[in-house]
C-alpha cells in the first residue's frame, strides 16, 4: 500500500500545453509538499500546504498552481509549459514528527 | 537562508569497507535532520530521522549523528555492500518543521 502516490510517473508534452500531476497520501499527514529536482539532482521546495492551506510558495512562476481539495491530496497544475520546466517533480508529506515521505516522482519532459 | 552541503560529492569504496558521509548546514535552528537514499530514476527512501534534541539514531548498519551547534551530521555505513550503491541525501527542516532544505547529495558506489 503506497504511502505517497503520484501520477503520472512519466509525462511528455509539447511546449505551450497545460498539464496536471496528482498526488495522494494515505498517512494521515497534515502537511504536503511539491519539490522539483533539476538536472543536477538538486531538490528544491516549490510549495507547502498544511491542512489545505498554502504556507510556503517559493519563487515559483505563477504558471504553476497547486490545489489541495483535502488534506490527503495536493495536485500541481502547470500552464503554458516551457522547455525549462523539464524536471522530476516530487510530492511529499509529513506529520507530527516532521518526517518526510516522498512519492516516486513524475518525470516531466517538455519538447 | 539555510544552506546544506554534503561532502564528498562522490565516493567509491570496495565492498566491506566502513564509510562516513558528511552533511553540514548553516542555520542551527532546525526542527530535525533526515537522511534519504535515492536510487537512479526512483524516489527518496527515508533512512533515518534525527530530532533536533537527539544526538544520534541507528538502524541496522546505519548510524547517523547530529551536532546541531556546529551544524553537522554524519551518516556512518558499516560493512558496505554493493546494494548500498545509491545517492544519499541529507535534509534539514526549518524551525517550524514545514520545509526541508536538501543537500546536493553524495553518490556512493560500492565495488564488489
Amino acid at each position: 500500500d503506497t504511502a505517497v502516490s503520484q501520477t503520472p510517473k512519466y509525462l511528455v508534452t509539447q511546449m505551450g500545453n497545460d498539464k496536471s500531476i496528482k498526488c495522494e497520501q494515505n498517512l494521515g499527514h497534515d502537511t504536503m509538499y511539491w519539490y522539483k529536482q533539476d538536472s543536477k539532482k538538486f531538490l528544491k521546495i516549490m510549495f507547502s500546504y498544511n491542512n489545505k492551506e498554502l504556507i510556503i510558495n517559493e519563487t515559483v512562476p505563477n504558471r504553476f498552481s497547486p490545489k489541495s481539495p483535502d488534506k490527503a491530496h495536493l495536485n500541481l497544475h502547470i500552464n503554458s509549459l516551457e522547455l525549462g520546466d523539464s524536471a522530476v517533480y516530487f510530492c511529499a508529506s509529513s506529520g507530527g514528527t516532521a518526517e518526510a515521505f516522498f512519492g516516486q516522482g513524475t518525470r516531466l519532459t517538455v519538447v | 537562508k539555510q544552506e546544506v552541503t554534503q561532502i564528498p560529492a562522490a565516493l567509491s569504496v570496495p565492498e566491506g569497507e566502513n564509510l562516513v558521509l558528511n552533511c553540514s548546514f548553516t542555520d542551527s535552528a532546525i526542527y530535525n535532520l533526515q537522511w534519504f537514499r535515492q536510487d537512479p530514476g526512483k524516489g527518496l527512501t527515508s533512512l533515518l530521522l534525527i530530532q533536533s534534541s537527539q544526538r544520534e539514531q541507528t538502524s541496522g548498519r546505519l548510524n547517523a549523528s547530529l551536532d546541531k551547534s556546529s551544524g553537522r551530521s554524519t551518516l556512518y555505513i558499516a560493512a558496505s555492500q554493493p546494494g548500498d550503491s545509491a545517492t544519499y541525501l541529507c535534509a534539514v527542516s526549518g524551525s517550524t518543521g514545514n520545509q526541508f532544505y536538501f543537500g546536493t547529495g553524495t553518490s556512493l558506489t560500492v565495488i564488489p
